[in-house]
């Protein structure tokens, strides 16, 4: 059982440049989000999708875009990369109710 | 605005002994769950242990344990007999909007274990 995958582990962008991280889940959950984690900030939602074909904004969504065509996966692109958005980058999915979160195992951005 | 605050930004603790994370929330919920995240050098996310609102057992896991006080919105993370593999940060996290919700996650603290 794979659970959450995340590709790349890691990835250098020159500011301006566009990239889709990718994230795929095998547990059949409904609810995915991407988070990202920076120094003393903790983890911030990005974006996050309650089914397929549903998908809205968390607390920091400026500079990315989501869709979620299938159950399974939930890409996150980065449309003009800037510096603010070195990070790293965490795709989780849960089950219904009060279910844990299962991430993936992060992707290093940093753009340059 | 629901919030999860961790006020220890570092702590470290000798090899065998106890040490307790806090984390307190703000909700105007009254059913919901309460998570502690681990996340080693390794970078991975790992769920250690939750904690049933309308349960008054604190939860256990092994040598990891919680300290909820409803009322107090408090909600600390006791590890015993710490390990060196026990060198981590530790997130709390609370789901606001109800069972539908999003995670949101303190600003974390980190723990060092000293031989």
């Amino acid at each position: 059982n794979a659970g959450v995958t995340q590709t790349p582990k890691f990835q250098v962008l020159k500011t301006g440049q566009s990239m889709t991280l990718q994230c795929a889940q095998d547990m059949n959950h409904e609810y995915m989000s991407w988070y990202r984690q920076d120094p003393g900030m903790g983890l911030r939602l990005i974006h996050y999708s309650v089914g397929a074909g549903i998908t809205d904004q968390g607390e920091v969504p400026n500079g990315y875009n989501v869709s979620r065509s299938t159950t399974e996966d939930f890409p996150l692109r980065l449309l003009s990369a800037a510096p603010s958005q070195t990070s790293v980058y965490f795709c989780a999915s849960r089950d219904r109710g009060y279910s844990p979160l299962h991430f993936g195992n992060g992707t290093r951005l940093t753009v340059t | 605005a629901q919030t999860v605050t961790q006020s220890q930004p570092e702590m470290s603790v000798q090899e065998a002994e106890t040490v307790t994370l806090s984390c307190t929330y703000d909700t105007s919920e009254n059913n919901y769950y309460l998570f502690w995240y681990k996340q080693p050098p390794s970078r991975q996310m790992i769920l250690v242990i939750r904690q049933e609102a309308y349960k008054q057992q604190n939860a256990t896991e092994n040598r990891f344990s919680v300290n909820f006080q409803k009322a107090a919105k408090s909600f600390s993370l006791k590890i015993s007999d710490s390990q060196l593999g026990d060198t981590a940060m530790y997130f709390c996290a609370f789901p606001y909007g109800g069972s539908q919700g999003n995670l949101i996650f303190g600003k974390g603290t980190k723990l060092s274990v000293k031989p």
